[in-house]
């Protein structure tokens, strides 16, 4: 069974960077697309991007400016970076791992269990 | 931006049918996957490609597609269903994946 688990600061001040790291375990990291989620408190969800275990990324494009994503096949980690977060970041962020069907179709099957990331001085 | 719209709430009595849409200009060229969340867990994928079911995942729930429209139907509709349930899609382009802003099931 894989299983994902999200880990980070709980806490970022206005402007500075967010990163978070996902290890996986039970299953192989390579061969597959990663991808990052958030979810606001009481909103919905919201793709935030993905990463290949190559390397190759793809991002939304509403935050694409502002993310960096990592993967480390030897660790069985990726991670994501977030730069210049305000108060409208502040969201549960969940990783998981993608079903690629076509490059332009894929959906999640493992989901980490989230970790709130709060920004506030 | 590319969007999924939902209904915010759906509300039925224990044992009968609930039925949540999703709808999309590009639901016609992409597929549909549907996610249950439960208050304070992580989503749970319960229906892809429009109308397959996940190993695991109650017969009473499924999924169909006409057009621009997807819909999840949940049948016999029990306690334990209740939660929020998002659909998920890419735009017409493929660039990238957009959810729903999710529905309420309500178990009267």
């Amino acid at each position: 069974q894989v299983q994902l688990q999200e880990s980070g600061p709980g806490l970022v001040e206005p402007s500075e960077t967010l990163s978070l790291t996902c290890t996986v375990s039970g299953g192989s990291i390579s061969g597959y697309y990663w991808s990052w989620i958030r979810q606001p408190a009481g909103k919905g969800l919201e793709w935030i991007g993905h990463i290949y275990s190559s390397g190759t990324t793809n991002f939304n494009p509403s935050l694409k400016s502002r993310i960096t994503m990592s993967i480390d096949t030897s660790k069985s980690q990726f991670s994501l970076w977030l730069n210049s977060v305000t108060a409208a970041d502040t969201a549960v962020y969940y990783c998981a791992r993608d079903v690629t069907l076509t490059s332009q179709m894929y959906y999640f099957d493992y989901w980490g269990q989230g970790t709130l990331v709060t920004v506030s001085s | 931006s590319y969007e999924l719209t939902q209904p915010s709430s759906v509300s039925v009595s224990p044992g009968q049918t609930a039925r949540i849409t999703c709808s999309g200009d590009a639901l016609s060229k992409q597929y549909a996957y549907w996610y249950q969340q439960k208050t304070g867990q992580a989503p749970v994928l319960v229906i892809y490609k429009d109308s397959e079911r996940p190993s695991g995942i109650p017969e009473r729930l499924s999924g169909s597609s006409s057009g621009t429209t997807v819909t999840l139907t949940i049948s016999g509709v029990q306690a334990e269903d209740e939660a929020d349930y998002y659909c998920q899609s890419a735009d017409s382009s493929g660039a990238y994946q957009v959810f729903g802003g999710g529905t309420k099931l309500t178990v009267l």
